[in-house]
Protein backbone atom coordinates (compact mmCIF):
# COMPACT_ATOMS: atom_id res chain seq x y z
CA UNK A 1 0.00 0.00 0.00
CA UNK A 2 1.44 3.33 -0.72
CA UNK A 3 1.96 5.88 2.00
CA UNK A 4 -0.32 8.47 0.11
CA UNK A 5 -3.09 7.75 -2.49
CA UNK A 6 -4.65 10.32 -5.03
CA UNK A 7 -7.24 9.63 -7.93
CA UNK A 8 -5.31 10.29 -10.87
CA UNK A 9 -8.69 11.52 -12.69
CA UNK A 10 -9.11 13.07 -15.29
CA UNK A 11 -11.37 14.96 -13.20
CA UNK A 12 -13.30 17.06 -16.08
CA UNK A 13 -15.84 20.02 -14.85
CA UNK A 14 -17.81 23.02 -16.20
CA UNK A 15 -16.53 26.09 -15.82
CA UNK A 16 -17.72 27.96 -12.17
CA UNK A 17 -18.45 24.40 -10.66
CA UNK A 18 -17.27 23.52 -7.03
CA UNK A 19 -14.44 20.89 -7.65
CA UNK A 20 -13.16 18.51 -4.66
CA UNK A 21 -9.56 16.91 -5.17
CA UNK A 22 -8.79 14.07 -2.24
CA UNK A 23 -5.84 12.44 -1.11
CA UNK A 24 -5.66 9.52 1.47
CA UNK A 25 -2.56 8.27 3.74
CA UNK A 26 -1.28 5.88 5.82
CA UNK A 27 1.36 7.59 8.34
CA UNK A 28 0.10 8.89 11.44
CA UNK A 29 3.24 10.99 11.89
CA UNK A 30 2.35 13.17 8.76
CA UNK A 31 1.80 16.78 10.15
CA UNK A 32 2.65 19.03 7.32
CA UNK A 33 0.24 19.16 4.09
CA UNK A 34 0.48 20.59 0.89
CA UNK A 35 -0.80 20.89 -2.32
CA UNK A 36 0.90 21.69 -5.76
CA UNK A 37 -0.06 22.68 -8.97
CA UNK A 38 1.49 21.63 -12.13
CA UNK A 39 0.63 23.14 -15.28
CA UNK A 40 1.52 20.96 -18.16
CA UNK A 41 5.54 20.68 -19.23
CA UNK A 42 5.90 23.20 -16.22
CA UNK A 43 7.01 21.90 -12.84
CA UNK A 44 4.41 22.04 -9.53
CA UNK A 45 4.12 25.10 -7.60
CA UNK A 46 2.87 25.47 -4.10
CA UNK A 47 -0.80 26.14 -3.58
CA UNK A 48 -2.17 26.04 -0.03
CA UNK A 49 0.33 24.59 3.28
CA UNK A 50 -1.25 23.25 6.42
CA UNK A 51 0.06 22.38 9.53
CA UNK A 52 -1.71 19.76 11.21
CA UNK A 53 -5.66 19.57 11.27
CA UNK A 54 -7.94 22.14 10.29
CA UNK A 55 -8.95 24.60 7.48
CA UNK A 56 -7.22 27.08 5.37
CA UNK A 57 -8.28 29.20 3.04
CA UNK A 58 -7.08 31.47 0.55
CA UNK A 59 -9.48 32.90 -2.01
CA UNK A 60 -11.10 30.33 -3.80
CA UNK A 61 -9.16 27.73 -2.64
CA UNK A 62 -9.70 25.63 1.05
CA UNK A 63 -7.88 23.28 2.47
CA UNK A 64 -9.28 21.16 4.66
CA UNK A 65 -7.08 18.31 6.89
CA UNK A 66 -8.78 15.37 8.90
CA UNK A 67 -5.87 13.42 10.58
CA UNK A 68 -8.71 11.61 12.55
CA UNK A 69 -9.65 9.38 8.66
CA UNK A 70 -5.71 10.65 7.41
CA UNK A 71 -7.64 12.31 4.77
CA UNK A 72 -7.09 15.69 2.96
CA UNK A 73 -8.96 17.55 0.41
CA UNK A 74 -8.87 20.98 -1.86
CA UNK A 75 -11.55 22.40 -2.47
CA UNK A 76 -11.94 25.18 -5.79
CA UNK A 77 -14.67 27.43 -5.95
CA UNK A 78 -16.10 29.19 -9.16
CA UNK A 79 -13.62 27.20 -10.94
CA UNK A 80 -11.80 28.63 -14.19
CA UNK A 81 -10.56 26.77 -17.45
CA UNK A 82 -6.90 28.48 -16.01
CA UNK A 83 -7.29 25.99 -13.54
CA UNK A 84 -6.82 23.26 -15.86
CA UNK A 85 -3.32 21.58 -14.02
CA UNK A 86 -2.83 18.02 -12.36
CA UNK A 87 -2.93 18.96 -8.67
CA UNK A 88 -0.10 17.18 -6.35
CA UNK A 89 -0.83 16.66 -2.56
CA UNK A 90 1.97 16.23 -0.84
CA UNK A 91 2.64 15.76 3.47
CA UNK A 92 5.74 14.36 5.53
CA UNK A 93 6.15 14.98 9.66
CA UNK A 94 7.85 16.67 11.86
CA UNK A 95 11.15 15.42 12.04
CA UNK A 96 12.32 15.59 7.96
CA UNK A 97 12.76 17.76 5.53
CA UNK A 98 11.23 15.40 2.70
CA UNK A 99 7.94 15.06 1.12
CA UNK A 100 5.77 12.43 0.17
CA UNK A 101 3.91 12.96 -3.15
CA UNK A 102 0.59 11.81 -4.07
CA UNK A 103 0.63 10.59 -7.92
CA UNK A 104 -1.46 14.40 -9.07
CA UNK A 105 -4.88 14.44 -10.08
CA UNK A 106 -5.19 15.98 -13.73
CA UNK A 107 -7.97 18.28 -13.25
CA UNK A 108 -10.32 20.15 -16.77
CA UNK A 109 -12.20 22.66 -16.33
CA UNK A 110 -14.20 23.50 -19.96
CA UNK A 111 -16.04 26.97 -20.55
CA UNK B 1 10.84 35.65 -6.09
CA UNK B 2 12.35 32.08 -5.60
CA UNK B 3 14.01 30.76 -8.66
CA UNK B 4 15.37 27.02 -9.56
CA UNK B 5 17.03 26.61 -12.84
CA UNK B 6 17.86 23.38 -14.73
CA UNK B 7 20.45 23.25 -17.26
CA UNK B 8 18.23 21.66 -20.19
CA UNK B 9 14.63 21.18 -20.81
CA UNK B 10 14.68 18.38 -23.17
CA UNK B 11 17.52 16.11 -23.51
CA UNK B 12 18.33 12.79 -26.16
CA UNK B 13 20.54 10.62 -24.94
CA UNK B 14 21.79 7.05 -26.05
CA UNK B 15 21.85 3.83 -23.98
CA UNK B 16 25.47 3.67 -22.00
CA UNK B 17 26.22 7.51 -22.07
CA UNK B 18 26.94 9.17 -18.91
CA UNK B 19 24.30 12.25 -18.61
CA UNK B 20 24.56 14.95 -16.30
CA UNK B 21 21.21 17.03 -15.08
CA UNK B 22 22.15 20.65 -13.30
CA UNK B 23 20.11 22.60 -10.63
CA UNK B 24 20.82 26.37 -9.83
CA UNK B 25 18.93 28.13 -7.22
CA UNK B 26 19.19 31.55 -5.91
CA UNK B 27 17.63 32.11 -2.71
CA UNK B 28 20.56 30.50 -0.55
CA UNK B 29 18.84 27.48 0.10
CA UNK B 30 20.41 24.79 2.44
CA UNK B 31 18.50 21.93 0.85
CA UNK B 32 18.23 20.20 -2.79
CA UNK B 33 16.28 17.31 -4.03
CA UNK B 34 16.26 15.71 -7.07
CA UNK B 35 12.98 13.76 -8.66
CA UNK B 36 11.41 11.71 -11.07
CA UNK B 37 7.81 11.97 -12.34
CA UNK B 38 6.04 9.21 -14.56
CA UNK B 39 2.91 8.90 -15.51
CA UNK B 40 0.72 6.50 -12.63
CA UNK B 41 3.80 7.17 -10.63
CA UNK B 42 4.17 10.95 -9.16
CA UNK B 43 7.25 12.32 -8.49
CA UNK B 44 9.98 9.83 -6.24
CA UNK B 45 12.68 11.30 -4.31
CA UNK B 46 16.07 10.07 -6.17
CA UNK B 47 18.60 11.75 -3.77
CA UNK B 48 18.85 14.96 -1.24
CA UNK B 49 20.90 17.30 0.16
CA UNK B 50 20.86 19.13 2.96
CA UNK B 51 24.36 21.23 3.23
CA UNK B 52 27.41 21.43 0.58
CA UNK B 53 28.63 17.84 -0.36
CA UNK B 54 26.14 16.59 1.86
CA UNK B 55 23.60 13.96 0.24
CA UNK B 56 21.36 11.46 0.94
CA UNK B 57 19.38 8.58 -0.55
CA UNK B 58 15.75 8.97 -1.49
CA UNK B 59 13.49 6.04 -2.66
CA UNK B 60 15.27 5.43 -5.64
CA UNK B 61 18.78 6.17 -5.93
CA UNK B 62 19.87 3.42 -7.77
CA UNK B 63 21.37 3.66 -11.40
CA UNK B 64 22.14 7.99 -9.91
CA UNK B 65 24.84 9.79 -7.98
CA UNK B 66 24.53 13.37 -7.22
CA UNK B 67 27.56 16.53 -6.45
CA UNK B 68 27.23 19.38 -4.20
CA UNK B 69 30.29 21.50 -3.95
CA UNK B 70 28.46 24.73 -4.47
CA UNK B 71 25.43 25.44 -2.14
CA UNK B 72 23.62 26.69 -4.76
CA UNK B 73 24.36 23.88 -7.39
CA UNK B 74 22.68 20.40 -7.02
CA UNK B 75 23.97 17.98 -9.84
CA UNK B 76 22.20 15.08 -10.80
CA UNK B 77 24.39 11.85 -12.72
CA UNK B 78 23.14 9.63 -14.59
CA UNK B 79 26.32 7.20 -15.04
CA UNK B 80 24.76 4.63 -18.09
CA UNK B 81 21.65 5.90 -19.12
CA UNK B 82 19.27 3.20 -19.71
CA UNK B 83 16.38 3.32 -21.34
CA UNK B 84 14.01 2.99 -18.10
CA UNK B 85 15.70 5.97 -16.96
CA UNK B 86 14.18 7.95 -19.16
CA UNK B 87 11.29 10.31 -17.63
CA UNK B 88 11.05 14.44 -16.21
CA UNK B 89 13.29 15.21 -14.33
CA UNK B 90 12.70 17.45 -11.48
CA UNK B 91 14.87 19.84 -8.96
CA UNK B 92 14.18 21.32 -6.09
CA UNK B 93 15.25 23.35 -2.99
CA UNK B 94 13.81 24.65 0.39
CA UNK B 95 15.04 26.57 3.43
CA UNK B 96 16.42 23.62 6.42
CA UNK B 97 13.70 23.51 9.15
CA UNK B 98 10.76 22.04 9.42
CA UNK B 99 9.12 21.04 6.29
CA UNK B 100 9.56 24.45 4.81
CA UNK B 101 8.29 25.22 1.13
CA UNK B 102 10.20 23.27 -1.68
CA UNK B 103 10.18 25.18 -5.07
CA UNK B 104 10.64 23.66 -8.07
CA UNK B 105 12.40 24.08 -11.02
CA UNK B 106 10.91 23.38 -14.75
CA UNK B 107 11.58 19.77 -15.12
CA UNK B 108 14.10 18.07 -17.73
CA UNK B 109 12.69 16.07 -20.12
CA UNK B 110 15.17 12.77 -20.48
CA UNK B 111 14.69 10.16 -23.35
CA UNK B 112 16.98 7.54 -23.47
CA UNK B 113 17.32 5.91 -26.66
Amino acid sequence: QKEVEQDPGPLSVPEGAIVSLNCTYSNSAFQYFMWYRQYSRKGPELLMYTYSSGNKEDGRFTAQVDKSSKYISLFIRDSQPSDSATYLCAMGPDNTDKLIFGTGTRLQVFP
Amino acid sequence: DVKVTQSSRYLVKRTGEKVFLECVQDMDHENMFWYRQDPGLGLRLIYFSYDVKMKEKGDIPEGYSVSREKKERFSLILESASTNQTSMYLCASSSSGNQETQYFGPGTRLLVL
